[in-house]
């Protein structure tokens, strides 16, 4: 399985805008980019993914590279409730299951 | 409406005891899936079903048997409980991964399990 490369943690400013790096690469050309957020003492959450193009929804943007060797998680403007561990996984198109890595903690200052 | 639940939600037990969590989706999902994170929060796939079909086994010891009786529900049973059996269990769910697409997965609350 394609392995990715994140920071351990960083910090933001409340309304500012975060972006979360992510490096990845031996991406093949089937593997999905996806993001999953982690709040303490909760379940993961699904935030974004996608495969080539970049990908906006209501929580978050996903700029993948032209090469896709890395791809940034942008929050536009960061909340305290944002504060969580943030995962950048691969996975293959048919295949459901997710690898996680260790993710990026993502502080929040008010 | 909880999209995804699991009993209980927190489980002490002794070693050596059989257990079981039982996990619900009520998101209509064809694929469900058992993951383990340990005490350094590393999250591990064990298990994903298809339509009540095992599609995937991770290494997992045989002591951990996953159930499906609908494809609305995964159970985890587990026996001979160990030690190194304590962790929180996530359940998650999600559509059918087929061909290309990859479908985002809905996680439950999580059941933290202590082994004395």
């Amino acid at each position: 399985d394609a392995k990715t490369t994140q920071p351990n943690s960083m910090e933001s400013n409340e309304e500012e805008p975060v972006h979360l790096p992510c490096n990845h690469s031996t991406i093949s050309g089937t593997d999905y980019i996806h993001w999953y957020r982690q709040l303490p003492s909760q379940g993961p959450e699904y935030v974004i993914h996608g495969l080539t193009s970049n990908v906006n929804n209501r929580m978050a943007s996903l700029a993948i590279a032209e090469d896709r060797k890395s791809s940034t998680l942008i929050l536009h403007r960061a909340t305290l409730r944002d504060a969580a561990v943030y995962y950048c996984i691969l996975s293959r198109g048919s295949q459901g299951n997710l690898i996680f890595g260790k993710g990026t903690k993502l502080s929040v200052k008010p | 409406d909880t999209a995804v639940s699991q009993t209980p939600k927190y489980l002490v037990t002794q070693m050596g005891n059989d257990k079981s969590i039982k996990c619900e989706q009520n998101l209509g999902h064809d694929t469900m899936y058992w993951y383990k994170q340990d005490s350094k929060k590393f999250l591990k796939i064990m298990f994903s079903y298809n339509n009540k079909e095992l599609i995937i086994n991770e290494t997992v010891p045989n002591r951990f048997s996953p159930k499906s009786p609908d494809k609305a529900h995964l159970n985890l049973h587990i026996n001979s409980l160990e030690l190194g059996d304590s962790a929180v269990y996530f359940c998650a769910s999600s559509q059918a991964s087929s061909g290309r697409f990859a479908y985002e997965q809905y996680f439950g609350p999580g059941t933290r399990l202590t082994v004395t």
